[in-house]
C-alpha cells in the first residue's frame, strides 16, 4: 500500500512570499501528480513528473525518486494562489488508481 | 488542451430521485475515465474506473446498482446516482486519461439531496 503524506497541512503567507509544500510517499512510483483545488471545488492538474524538475510560470515542482519526496514551490505568491494543493501517486498494486495526499491548504494574504 | 467538462456543476434533488452527471473530454479521446467522490475536508476517493465500451470496475464498498456508470463513447462517461439519499450528498469529480500516464480532472459536480 502506498502512503502519501503532505506537509504542512495548513499554510498562510503574505503576498510575495516563497512557498514550499512537501510530499513524501512510501513505495516506488512511475510518476507523481500535483493538483490544485480551488474553494469552489474544481481540480486542476498542475504537474505530472517522474524525475527532476518542472516549471510552469511561478510554479516549480521537483522530485527525488531515491528519497521518495517531492516539493511544490510557488514563487512570488499571490492571493489567487490560495487553494488546496494535493499530491497524488499511483497505487503500488493498481497503477490506474491514484492515492491522494490529504492536501495542503494555502492562504495568501495581500 | 486536455479539457474535461462536467455537467451539471451543481444539482439539488429530492430524496428518492435519480441524478445523472456527465463527464466529457473536450479535445481528446479518453479510453479510461475515473469517477471520484469527495466529502468536505477529505481527500478524493476513487469510486470506479470506466473503460469505453466495457463495464466499469468499482472500488470496494461502492454499490454498483446505486452508482451506475456508462462510458458509451471515447469522450463521454455518465454517472447516475439512483434513488438518491441525503448521505449521497457529496462532490463528484471525474477525470479522463488520454494515455497511460496522466489524468485530467473535471471541475466537479456538487450534489445535494434533500
Amino acid at each position: 500500500k502506498n502512503e502519501v503524506e503532505q506537509s504542512p497541512q495548513n499554510l498562510t503567507a503574505q503576498e510575495g512570499e516563497f512557498i514550499t509544500i512537501n510530499c513524501s510517499y512510501s513505495v516506488g512510483i512511475s510518476a507523481l501528480h500535483w493538483l490544485q483545488q480551488h474553494p469552489g471545488g474544481g481540480i486542476v492538474s498542475l504537474f505530472m513528473l517522474s524525475s527532476g524538475k518542472k516549471k510552469h510560470g511561478r510554479l516549480i515542482a521537483t522530485i527525488n525518486i531515491q528519497e521518495k519526496h517531492s516539493s511544490l514551490h510557488i514563487t512570488a505568491s499571490h492571493p489567487r494562489d490560495s487553494a488546496v494543493y494535493i499530491c497524488a501517486v499511483p497505487s503500488s498494486y493498481n497503477t490506474d488508481k491514484l492515492i491522494f495526499g490529504t492536501g495542503t491548504r494555502l492562504q495568501v494574504f495581500p | 488542451g486536455a479539457v474535461v467538462s462536467q455537467h451539471p456543476s451543481r444539482v439539488i434533488c429530492k430524496s428518492g430521485t435519480s441524478v445523472k452527471i456527465e463527464c466529457r473530454s473536450l479535445d481528446f479521446q479518453a479510453t479510461t475515465m475515473f469517477w471520484y467522490r469527495q466529502f468536505p475536508k477529505q481527500s478524493l476517493m476513487l469510486m470506479a474506473t470506466s473503460n469505453e465500451g466495457s463495464k466499469a470496475t468499482y472500488e470496494q464498498g461502492v454499490e454498483k446498482d446505486k452508482f451506475l456508470i456508462n462510458h458509451a463513447s471515447l469522450t463521454l462517461s455518465t454517472l447516475t446516482v439512483t434513488s438518491a439519499h441525503p448521505e449521497d450528498s457529496s462532490f463528484y469529480i471525474c477525470s479522463a486519461r488520454p494515455s497511460f500516464s496522466e489524468q485530467f480532472f473535471g471541475p466537479g459536480t456538487r450534489l445535494t439531496v434533500l
